[in-house]
């Protein structure tokens, strides 16, 4: 059964840090693209960032360039962001996804999400 | 950057069929991913590459894309179809993904 358990949300200040993990099972890990995605209080799912099977090529929203970073560890099964400088806005209940090209690209299984709240 | 529009609400009777539109430029172009996700839990791919739907989805859940919409259609819709529907696609000019504003089904 592929699982996915995510990690590391909390309370933070403005500013301040916080890492995130999700580790899977149930699959081999290493021939999947992952992603984040996350869900700010009532409102829609966005997109965060991808990493590609090997990590070596990474892809992420604009509003989080620079501040955000995606990376994952096959021999752990395991996916991590490390978020700085947050803001209020980042907000949000965080999703891991296993991203699925054989359909398509579509994000084929979730976590349950893990929440982040930035506030002072 | 690419831009998904959905309207915020649809609403349908019981047993009637419910279509959620997924609007965008040239969206035909894309490969549509649908989700559903019912209050406090985590979205569920209900339909990938437009039309496919993964295992274990009833065949009431089906989609179309074509020219700038993409819809998702739910036959014969029942109380436990109640929940928010996003449209996806990957956006190749940006390296994005992109998903819609989401369209909340209630069922009359």
């Amino acid at each position: 059964e592929v699982q996915l358990v995510e990690s590391g949300g909390g309370l933070v200040q403005p500013g301040g840090s916080l890492r995130l993990s999700c580790v899977a099972s149930g699959f081999t890990f290493s021939r999947y693209w992952m992603s984040w995605v996350r869900q700010a209080p009532g409102k829609g799912l966005e997109w965060v960032a991808n990493i590609r099977r090997d990590g070596i090529e990474k892809y992420s929203v604009d509003s989080v360039k620079g501040r955000f970073t995606i990376s994952r560890d096959n021999a752990k099964n395991s996916v991590d962001l490390q978020m700085n400088s947050l803001r209020a806005e980042d907000t949000a209940v965080y999703y891991c996804a296993r991203v699925s090209w054989e359909l398509g690209g579509g994000f084929d299984y979730w976590g349950q999400g893990t929440q982040v709240t930035v506030s002072s | 950057s690419y831009v998904l529009t959905q309207p915020p609400s649809v609403s349908v009777a019981p047993g009637q069929t419910a279509r959620i539109t997924c609007g965008g430029n040239n969206i035909g172009s894309k490969d549509v991913h649908w989700y559903q996700q019912r209050p406090g839990q985590a979205p569920v791919l209900v339909i990938f590459y437009n039309s496919d739907r993964p295992s274990g989805i009833p065949e009431r859940f089906s989609g179309s894309n074509s020219g700038n919409t993409a819809t998702l259609t739910i036959s014969r819709v029942e109380a436990g179809h109640e929940a928010d529907y996003y449209c996806q696609v990957w956006d190749s000019s940006s390296d994005h993904y992109v998903f819609g504003s989401g369209t909340k089904v209630t069922v009359l």
